[in-house]
């Protein structure tokens, strides 16, 4: 079955200090990746994707993901953290076919200055 | 970029009415729209996929009498909450897939409902 695995629920970081919150995937076939990010009361924004191609994905905002195939993994990444960057973050895995996302439960990412 | 819009953002109802929900792909022609609910804290969870001109596949343990969805054009769906109770009460999220990326869905700023 598919399934999402974020194993923090909550990430407590100074600002300027390096970030990496975890993803691990359970999928049958080749996975297509997400970062999204939540602000309270807002709906998602997209950070970076993963299809195919280098591993080492770039997204908006300074973050990226390495996406580890033998691990099935996919964590986010950034290497200062600024105070606007508290939020929720979610890891999705999209079907081949594109009509079914599956989310992890999130990890909310508070930052202190 | 796809932008979706959601309308509107925020709605309060009295319990026992209805209220309908939009979502707009404002740029591009989604054939398919999906439609989620998230509670407090929670993970998003998928309601229903809708596809223009066809009915709507509910997932599992969503009423569909309940959460009625028409998507009646290549860039609206709706999303009508019938008979509204306080359990109801949620954060609803609908997300578009542009025709030409099958990979790919672009989210709404989200719908706050609240049910007194």
């Amino acid at each position: 079955a598919q399934s999402v695995t974020q194993p923090d629920i909550h990430i407590t970081v100074s600002e300027g200090a390096s970030l990496e919150l975890r993803c691990n995937y359970s999928y049958g076939a080749t996975p297509y990746l997400f970062w999204y990010v939540q602000s309270p009361g807002q709906g998602l924004q997209l950070l970076l994707k993963y299809f195919s191609g280098d591993t080492l994905v770039q997204g908006i905002k300074g973050f990226e993901a390495e996406f580890k195939r033998s691990q099935s993994s996919f964590n986010l990444r950034k290497p200062s953290v600024h105070w606007s960057d508290a939020a929720e973050y979610f890891c999705a895995v999209g079907a081949s076919t594109g009509n079914q996302f599956y989310f992890g439960t999130g990890t909310s990412l508070t930052v202190i200055p | 970029g796809a932008v979706v819009s959601q309308h509107p953002s925020w709605v309060i109802c009295k319990s026992g009415t209805s209220v309908k929900i939009e979502c707009r792909s404002l740029d591009f022609q989604a054939t398919t729209m999906f439609w989620y609910r998230q509670f407090p804290k929670q993970s998003l969870m998928l309601m229903a996929t809708s596809n223009e001109g066809s009915k709507a596949t509910y997932e599992q343990g969503v009423e569909k009498d309940k959460f009625l969805i028409n998507h009646a054009s290549l860039t609206l769906s709706t999303l009508t909450v019938t008979s509204a109770h306080p359990e109801d009460s949620s954060f609803y999220i609908c997300s578009a897939r542009d025709w030409r990326e099958v990979y790919e869905q672009y989210f709404g700023p989200g719908t706050r409902l609240t049910v007194t």
